[in-house]
């Protein structure tokens, strides 16, 4: 069974330091979400992939992150010059994108926690 | 804009027995998802069940079961038989579709901790 995977699992850094996560989906799943999650909250959606397309981003992903899905398939959240707040699980999740879309279920990966010191 | 909200920090079961977990949603979209997660202490968001804004039965998954009031916007989770192994925090989430706009987003509630004594 090949879920969702995410590298690293977990990631401890300095301030300031550049750090990159990646999200392989589930196999042919053309839609891929990023979140993040903070302690004791609920997960918060930073943004959303359909193919190799980025088609919504939230407020929360500012200017110091970014990401990409270059071939539609793997991707990648980069957060350059961490702060402290940046502290905090990231979890992608996909989805087929064949059912209506309110109903197209999101299947998560494991999440990297990230520790900025 | 949508919002999720979950009014119990922490449930607490007996092993064998039910437990009902509160949600509750607002949204002005007549389309529109209801997702319940768990996520252990391992960290990992799994999947139980799924509910749809035009769907006229509630939803039933194995052990799970979405007892949802389209008119309360109200879509609780009810465990059936509780196991150890249920102990986790449960996340009640929501996905609308507007004006023919993909919103790919899940909006989270703040999630309830439920603890199964044996």
């Amino acid at each position: 069974d090949t879920g969702v995977s995410q590298d690293p699992r977990h990631k401890i850094t300095k301030r300031g330091q550049n750090v990159t996560f990646r999200c392989d989906p589930i196999s042919e799943h053309n839609r891929l979400y990023w979140y993040r999650q903070t302690l004791g909250q609920g997960p918060e959606f930073l943004t959303y992939f359909q193919n190799e397309a980025q088609l919504e981003k939230s407020r929360l992903l500012s200017d110091r992150f970014s990401a990409e899905r270059p071939k539609g398939s793997f991707s990648t959240l980069e957060i350059q010059r961490t702060e402290q707040g940046d502290s905090a699980m990231y979890l992608c999740a996909s989805s087929t994108g064949t059912s209506e879309r309110w109903a197209d279920t999101q299947y998560f990966g494991p999440g990297t926690r990230l520790t900025v010191l | 804009a949508q919002k999720i909200t979950q009014t119990q920090p922490g449930m607490f079961v007996q092993e064998k027995e039910a437990v009902t977990l509160d949600c509750t949603y607002d949204t002005s979209d007549q389309s529109y998802g209801l997702f319940w997660y768990k996520q252990p202490s391992s960290g990992e968001m799994i999947f139980l069940i799924y509910q749809g804004s035009y769907d006229e039965q509630n939803a039933t998954e194995g052990r799970y079961s979405l007892n949802f009031q389209k008119a309360r916007k109200s879509a609780n989770l009810v465990i059936s038989a509780s196991q150890l192994g249920d102990s986790a925090m449960y996340f009640c989430a929501m996905r609308v579709e507007a004006g023919g706009t993909s919103y790919g987003k899940l909006t989270f509630g703040q999630g309830t901790i439920l603890t199964v004594h044996p």
